[in-house]
């Protein structure tokens, strides 16, 4: 079974420029989660979905930071415009609500650098 | 005060020493605990899920005090592959609902 895949693993972008991340769940995941780490520190919730909902978005920046799930299967995290301090892993992880089972498992994830 | 608090490290060991570490929750309705471990430049991966009667997986057993709001993981006998960051996650709510939330993570080295 394939994993959580990411893309890109990595990006560098000039501030004030527009940024997407790519992430594909495991199959029959119904639970998504987009969390930001920065270097040192645990894994800080930005968005979490329940299929196509977005059920807690309240740590997400939302004058410069978007998501979306359609379809409830894959998701994109854009952040527009970038600033320096957005600098960080972003990753992508997935679990099967509903079964008793919470495990996570985790993207490889995607390091943003903003220069 | 963040929700869920582990100790700072890192913690420094040699190879076959016992250490432990503490992780703290401040959400009382949270339902369900995990400690993850994560190496360096890698993603999170389950390491066990802690259970109220205490659970142990080899070297490695997790203890729940759900009164004290209080977690921990003892690592036996350590080895240089244990080297990596603990992470302590608190899941949030009730069934179908899958919030889950990290702590800072402690860091532990392993050494010859």
């Amino acid at each position: 079974e394939a994993g959580v895949v990411q893309s890109p693993r990595y990006k560098i972008i000039e501030k004030k420029q527009p940024v997407a991340f790519w992430c594909n769940p495991i199959s029959g995941h119904n639970t998504l989660y987009w969390y930001l780490q920065n270097l040192g520190q645990g894994p800080e919730l930005l968005i979490r979905y329940e299929n196509e909902e977005a059920v807690d978005d309240s740590q997400l920046p939302k004058d410069r930071f978007s998501a979306e799930r359609l379809k409830g299967v894959d998701s994109t995290l854009k952040i527009q415009p970038a600033e320096l301090g957005d600098s960080a892993v972003y990753l992508c992880a997935s679990s099967r609500s509903g079964t008793g089972s919470t495990e996570a498992f985790f993207g490889q994830g995607t390091r943003l650098t903003v220069v | 005060r963040k929700e869920v608090e582990q100790d700072p490290g890192p913690f420094n060991v040699p190879e076959g020493a016992t250490v432990a570490f503490n992780c703290t929750y401040s959400n009382s309705a949270s339902q369900s605990f995990f400690w993850y471990r994560q190496d360096c430049r890698k993603e999170p991966k389950l390491l066990m899920s802690v259970y109220s009667s205490g659970n142990e997986d080899g070297r490695f057993t997790a203890q729940l005090n759900r009164a004290s709001q209080y977690i921990s993981l003892l690592i036996r006998d350590s080895k240089l592959s244990d080297s990596a960051t603990y992470l302590c996650v608190v899941l949030r709510g009730v069934y179908n609902n899958n919030d889950m939330r990290f702590g800072a993570g402690t860091r532990l080295t392993v050494k010859p």
